[in-house]
Order: structure tokens, then C-alpha cells, then sequence
């Protein structure tokens, strides 16, 4: 089975701190997603990759930047925390064919106080 | 640009009763659906995709939708709702290349299953 890997599931921290999260897959998927999900607005697209090295914005990119250095891993940064950013994180990944199904991963929980 | 609507953020049934949650999306393209399910404190798992083949999709636990490019609408129901049934869910629409391809989600619906 197909295993998507976030590092943390809880995590705390301040305003304007630099915030890392990660996110492996270990199948060898091409696209890679970060969505964030909050209450009552589903999950909301905030950037994506489809190669290494690749990525573009999804709808909430403000505030954030990501990484992908190599294909199994993509991390998202948060340059200065904010309070209106807390919020589920989660990551995905998927098979470069078209409407291929999101693998996910279990989602990382962020506070920023 | 695509985008989906869930009609309804909460949905209370009673166990032993049909299921009917409903979706409408928008598209300039013949796009592809799916249905995912978040149990709490789980990760999302899909329960069906419409990729235009037959247009009553079969998913998993007994659920099933229906589409339907008239209404622009992809509902998903289940003739028997169970206690474990009991989750978020959420349709999400990808438009195929020329479109966007990015899969766009729903806010989600909250089942509720009553004893």
C-alpha cells in the first residue's frame, strides 16, 4: 500500500517563527499536493508539485512556500507563522495519470499561538 | 474554472435509513469525480471515482453515485445507512488536461447516523 508520511501530527508554535513541514511518499508518485483543511471550508489547495523541482500555486499560496528536492518528499514553510494560520495540514500525493486517486497522509495538526 | 458544490454541510439519518448526500459541480470540460470519506481522526479514503465509463459508480461499503451531466450533479447515496457510516464527506472535481487538472474539494458534508 501506497504510504504518505508527515512528520508530526501535532504541532505548537509561535507567531513569526519559520515552520517545516514535511511530507514523504514512498511510491514513487509524481504530483504532490498540501492542502489545508479547516472547518466548514473543506480542504483548500495551497501548492502542488508535479516533478521535482516543480511547483505551482493552488488557491491559498499566501503565506507559504514549498520545497521539493527530491521526487519522495515535499515540504511546506511557513517564512513567519501567523495565528490565522492554524489550521489541519494535510499532505498528497498521486500518479502522474490523469484523475488518479490522492493517497494522503494522516495530517498534521498546527497551533501557532 | 471548476468548482463543487456540497448542498448540504450536515445530514442526520437514522441507522437502517437511505443515505442521500448531494453534489453539483461546474465544468467547461467532461470532468472526472470522486467521493472521499474522513472518519474522525482518519485519514481521507476514497469511496468511488466517475471517470466518464458507465455513469452509476459503484464504491466501497455499499455506496454508490450517480452522473448525472443534465443536473451537473454527482450524488452519492446508500440504501442503508450503518452506525460506522458516521464521518465527513467530501466530492471533489477534476477537469482533464486543458482544464484545470488539479483535484478542487468540496466544504464537505457531516453524516450523522442516529441509533
Amino acid at each position: 500500500d501506497v504510504k504518505v508520511t508527515q512528520s508530526s501530527r501535532y504541532l505548537v508554535k509561535r507567531t513569526g517563527e519559520k515552520v517545516f513541514l514535511e511530507c514523504v511518499q514512498d511510491m514513487d508518485h509524481e504530483n504532490m499536493f498540501w492542502y489545508r483543511q479547516d472547518p466548514g471550508l473543506g480542504l483548500r489547495l495551497i501548492y502542488f508539485s508535479y516533478d521535482v523541482k516543480m511547483k505551482e500555486k493552488g488557491d491559498i499560496p499566501e503565506g507559504y512556500s514549498v520545497s521539493r528536492e527530491k521526487k519522495e518528499r515535499f515540504s511546506l514553510i511557513l517564512e513567519s507563522a501567523s495565528t490565522n494560520q492554524t489550521s489541519m495540514y494535510l499532505c498528497a500525493s498521486s500518479l502522474v495519470q490523469l484523475n488518479e486517486k490522492l493517497f494522503f497522509g494522516s495530517g498534521t495538526q498546527l497551533s501557532v499561538l | 474554472a471548476q468548482s463543487v458544490t456540497q448542498l448540504d454541510s450536515h445530514v442526520s439519518v437514522s441507522e437502517g435509513t437511505p443515505v442521500l448526500l448531494r453534489c453539483n459541480y461546474s465544468s467547461s470540460y467532461s470532468p472526472s469525480l470522486f467521493w472521499y470519506v474522513q472518519h474522525p481522526n482518519k485519514g481521507l479514503q476514497l469511496l468511488l471515482k466517475y471517470t466518464s465509463a458507465a455513469t452509476l459508480v459503484k464504491g466501497i461499503n455499499g455506496f454508490e453515485a450517480e452522473f448525472k451531466k443534465s443536473e451537473t450533479s454527482f450524488h452519492l447515496t446508500k440504501p442503508s445507512a450503518h452506525m460506522s457510516d458516521a464521518a465527513e464527506y467530501f466530492c471533489v472535481v477534476s477537469d482533464p488536461p486543458g482544464g484545470s487538472y488539479i483535484p478542487t474539494f468540496g466544504r464537505g458534508t457531516s453524516l450523522i447516523v442516529h441509533p
